[in-house]
């Protein structure tokens, strides 16, 4: 079955020790995004990738940096996690078609819990 | 500024009944109207969603009711379940690919 992947499910780091997380795909969708989604609170998106275009929030740290090498894979980089960086971490995926009236349903990842000691 | 606005954040339904959850919106943008559903430790899944040339969609047991004039949408579930418990998202965006904008979610519990 087309799907997100996420891994690890579950990553444990220390303050300040850079972490990186990845998301891959299946369904050969154009845009990769990211998100973080902290307890009993929406998802707020980090930033997200149209191919190889990159689109960042302008409220999001430079703390948080992102890759995507290849249409199937995206990364996320915490360079100096916070204790305020504990988080569920998901990574979501659309087609991209901008046709105006389009549809374009996000699929998300099972995410990544991040802890930070 | 809460683009999206979501009531209640919490809802105690019992078994059989209907849960109601209502949003409402103020970017005239947004074009496309969905809601998500999240169980705990999962992602979050599209389960309905509407566009706002449609008064109302039903799926099932899931029915998105949208007034337009209002600026107001509303997810309704008939005959809840307790494996509908879960954190409800309701959600916009304006068409394609942008950003979508989460409302701040509504923690359903169906009781037997």
């Amino acid at each position: 079955d087309a799907m997100v992947i996420q891994n690890p499910r579950y990553q444990v780091t220390q303050f300040g020790k850079p972490v990186t997380l990845s998301c891959s795909q299946t369904l050969n969708h154009n845009v990769m995004y990211w998100y973080q989604q902290k307890s009993s609170q929406a998802p707020k998106l980090l930033f997200h990738y149209y191919d190889k275009d990159f689109n960042n929030e302008a409220d999001t740290p430079d703390n948080f940096q992102s890759r995507r090498p290849n249409t199937s894979f995206c990364f996320l980089d915490i360079r100096s996690p916070g204790l305020g960086d504990a988080a569920m971490y998901l990574c979501a995926t659309s087609s991209g078609f901008s046709g105006r009236g389009s549809y374009n349903e996000q699929f998300f990842g099972p995410g990544t819990r991040l802890t930070v000691l | 500024q809460q683009q999206v606005k979501q009531s209640p954040q919490s809802l105690i339904v019992q078994k059989g009944g209907i849960s109601i959850i209502n949003c409402a919106y103020e970017n005239t943008a947004f074009d496309y109207f969905p809601w998500y559903q999240q169980f705990p430790g999962k992602g979050p899944a599209l389960l309905i969603a509407i566009r706002p040339d449609v008064s109302e969609k039903k799926e099932g047991r899931f029915t998105i009711s949208f007034n337009k004039s209002a600026k107001q949408f509303s997810l309704h579930i008939m005959d809840s379940q307790p494996g509908d418990s879960a954190t409800y998202f309701c959600a916009a965006n304006p068409g394609g690919y942008q950003k979508v904008t989460f409302g701040i979610g509504t923690k359903l519990q169906v009781i037997p």
